[in-house]
């Protein structure tokens, strides 16, 4: 069955960078079609959608944050990297990855999440 | 990029009732990209519809999508407990740009 699951470290200070992999299982990031994603939802608030990454290493990142964020994959260890600069309090979030799929174009397997908090 | 607002903010509804949420897009979405999902308290979300009306796999039928253009609608035809969450919109744009809607409460008195 497909899962997702995030790890990286609770606690940034601010100007830090964070990284965080979503190591997966359950299908191939090789395959046509088959993307993974980072999502990330701050206390109390809505969803907010911050990269892609497709089968052929395209990428694609939220206008807002765009400077800030990397993404990459190792297609081997099925693991996506998510790389955020200059990290600040209101970076602080729950952050999920997700596998979103082509062409329904939906997130439909999800991570449980793990919280970032960004304070000095 | 596209804008989704979603109505109402809170859906306060007894069990059994029927429930009519509402996403509107700034610009006009394609169909067969605008998502629906749920989401309970310290959980991930969860896919309920894609492409507006195809409910995803183990969703109940009381899950009904419709809508096209920028007004779309997520019905919950008779609730039940279980469905007290957030409900979120979301849609696939060019680029690709993904962008969420605001959501909505539901709260299952």
């Amino acid at each position: 069955q497909v899962t997702l699951r995030e790890s990286g470290p609770a606690l940034v200070k601010p100007t830090q960078t964070l990284t965080l992999t979503c190591t997966f299982s359950g299908f191939a990031l090789s395959t046509s079609g088959m993307c993974v994603s980072w999502i990330r939802q701050a206390p109390g608030k809505a969803l907010e959608w911050l990269a892609l990454i497709d089968w052929d290493d395209d990428k694609y990142f939220s206008t807002s944050l765009k400077t800030r964020l990397s993404i990459s994959k190792d297609t081997f260890k099925n693991q996506v990297v998510l790389t955020m600069t200059n990290m600040d309090p209101v970076d602080t979030a729950t952050y999920f990855c997700a596998r979103f799929t082509m062409p329904r174009c939906a997130f439909d397997f999800w991570g449980q999440g793990t919280m970032v908090t960004v304070s000095a | 990029e596209i804008v989704l607002t979603q109505s109402p903010g809170t859906l306060s509804l007894s069990p059994g009732k029927r429930a009519t949420l509402s996403c509107r897009a700034s610009q006009s979405v394609s169909s067969s990209y605008l998502m629906w999902y749920q989401q309970k308290p310290g959980q991930a979300p969860r896919l309920l519809i894609y492409a507006a009306s195809s409910r995803a796999t183990g969703i109940p039928d009381r899950f009904s999508g419709s809508g096209s253009g920028t007004d779309f609608t997520l019905t919950i035809s008779r609730l039940e407990p279980e469905d007290s969450a957030l409900y979120y919109c979301q849609q696939f744009g060019t680029s690709p740009r993904i962008t969420f809607g605001p959501g909505t409460k539901v709260d299952i008195k």
